[in-house]
């Protein structure tokens, strides 16, 4: 069965840089765009980036654009999202997605980012 | 962007009885492929959002069939025909259509009166 796992989350302070990853299993993970989506606390969704199954193409919010990177390798099963100049409002849930069957169909366990110095 | 506007955002129900959620987008979401990239979304206290529902009408598997989804062009519904205290959660309408961005409805939190 699909199963993605994001890791790399933690505590950080404004202006700096983390790494996020998403491990992927149970579908041809190269064969599909994914997405990340962020929820902060106790807010609703947010969608943040998505990158084409070859890694082509990359799309991201405004609200993140210029800031962040998405990318992927395709020979591990993973999913990356590199976060620079980290800010207060950054602060989130951060969840994978993908597209096996259409748009957000699975769901990681999402990983917590907090900016905070 | 394409605005996506819930209603009511928050709905108690009580067990047994039927649940409506109101979607209505800021423009049609009909794609140029005559497809309607319309989704649902559940997400339970906790846990990660769940995929119910995809292009309007759609079921994913293993979702009961108390759940059900309608609508054409800006105005969209999700019903729950007889609700189960397993529904309480909140629930996202989100367009696939006019993209970047994809965008999400604020949420309706579902709980049992």
């Amino acid at each position: 069965q699909v199963q993605l796992v994001e890791s790399g989350g933690g505590v950080v302070q404004p202006g700096r840089s983390l790494r996020l990853s998403c491990a992927a299993s149970g579908f041809t993970f190269s064969s599909y765009g994914m997405h990340w989506v962020r929820q902060a606390p106790g807010k609703g969704l947010e969608w943040v980036a998505v990158i084409w199954p070859d890694g082509s193409n990359k799309l991201y919010a405004d609200s993140v654009k210029g800031r962040f990177t998405i990318s992927r390798d395709n020979s591990k099963n993973t999913l990356y999202l590199q976060m620079n100049s980290l800010r207060a409002e950054d602060t989130a849930v951060y969840y994978c997605a993908s597209e096996v069957m259409g748009h957000f169909d699975y769901w990681g366990q999402g990983t917590l980012v907090t900016v905070s110095s | 962007d394409v605005v996506m506007t819930q209603s009511p955002l928050s709905l108690p129900v009580a067990l047994g009885q039927p649940a409506s959620i109101s979607c209505r987008s800021s423009q049609s979401l009909v794609d140029s492929d005559g497809n309607t990239y319309l989704n649902w979304f559940q997400q339970r206290p906790g846990q990660s959002p769940r995929r119910l529902i995809y292009k309007v009408s759609n079921r994913d598997s293993g979702v009961p069939d108390r759940f059900s989804g309608s609508g054409s062009g800006t105005d969209f519904t999700l019903k729950i025909s007889r609700v189960e205290a397993e529904d309480v959660g909140v629930y996202y309408c989100m367009q696939g259509t006019h993209w970047p961005p994809w965008t999400f409805g604020q949420g309706t939190q579902v709980e049992i009166k």
